[in-house]
């Protein structure tokens, strides 16, 4: 059965420093892989997501993440934390493939805390 | 148009009451999903719909009624609720149902219900 782990429930940065979001995957076919955002009270917001193309991929607002399918992992990067960053990261795994049905499994969530 | 748009935002409504959420989107997507997510977590899959037929019900409560009158419009109707059901509610679609490649979902703003 597939899986998300986040590393890390609450992470904090001062602004301008870069951001680290942890991501371990667990599949048995190739997974999509998906970041998400959400800002309090809001809904979620894509931010990049990985289909077995580009193992780098960027996305929105100058976050990118690597698939490392050796280590099974999807981190997510940003070189400078801004303060409108502060929100809940979900990284996301839909497995596409015979007897799959494609559901969204979250991970837990990140919490990003950016100091001035 | 790229948005899912869920109305009412807030809603706050007694045990005994009747309510309704709606869900619209005009991407031509052929999945449609709730979502319940409590504070802190992340969310939890209630319902899919795939091609305007409900194909997936995750053991949700009867007091939960679904409702896909076409393929733009998804209702989730609202009957004798608990207070434990206060959450936020969040509508998703996707262009492809689960099963078929499903890969990228768009996430609406939310409803967050207060049943008291």
């Amino acid at each position: 059965a597939q899986s998300v782990t986040q590393l890390d429930s609450h992470v904090s940065v001062s602004e301008g420093t870069p951001v680290l979001l942890r991501c371990n995957y667990s599949s048995s076919y190739s997974p999509s892989l998906f970041w998400y955002v959400q800002h309090p009270n809001k809904g979620l917001q894509l931010l990049l997501k990985y289909t077995s193309a580009a193992t780098l991929v960027k996305g929105i607002n100058g976050f990118e993440a690597e698939f490392k399918k050796s280590e099974t992992s999807f981190h997510l990067t940003k070189p400078s934390a801004h303060m409108s960053d502060a929100a809940e990261y979900f990284c996301v795994v839909s497995e596409i493939g015979s007897g799959n049905t494609g559901k969204l499994i979250f991970g837990q969530g990140t919490t990003l805390q950016v100091k001035p | 148009d790229t948005e899912v748009t869920q109305t009412p935002k807030h809603l706050v409504m007694g045990m005994t009451n009747k309510k309704s959420l709606k869900c619209e989107q005009h991407m031509g997507h052929r999945a449609m999903y709730w979502y319940k997510q409590k504070a802190k977590k992340p969310p939890e899959l209630m319902f899919v719909y795939s091609y305007e037929k409900l194909s997936i019900n995750e053991s949700v409560p009867s007091r939960f009624s679904p409702e896909c009158p076409n393929s733009s419009l998804l209702n989730l109707h609202l009957h004798a609720l608990q207070p434990e059901d206060s959450a936020l509610y969040l509508c998703a679609s996707s262009p492809r149902p689960l099963g078929q490649g499903a890969r990228g979902y768009t996430f609406g703003s939310g409803t967050r219900l207060t049943v008291v």
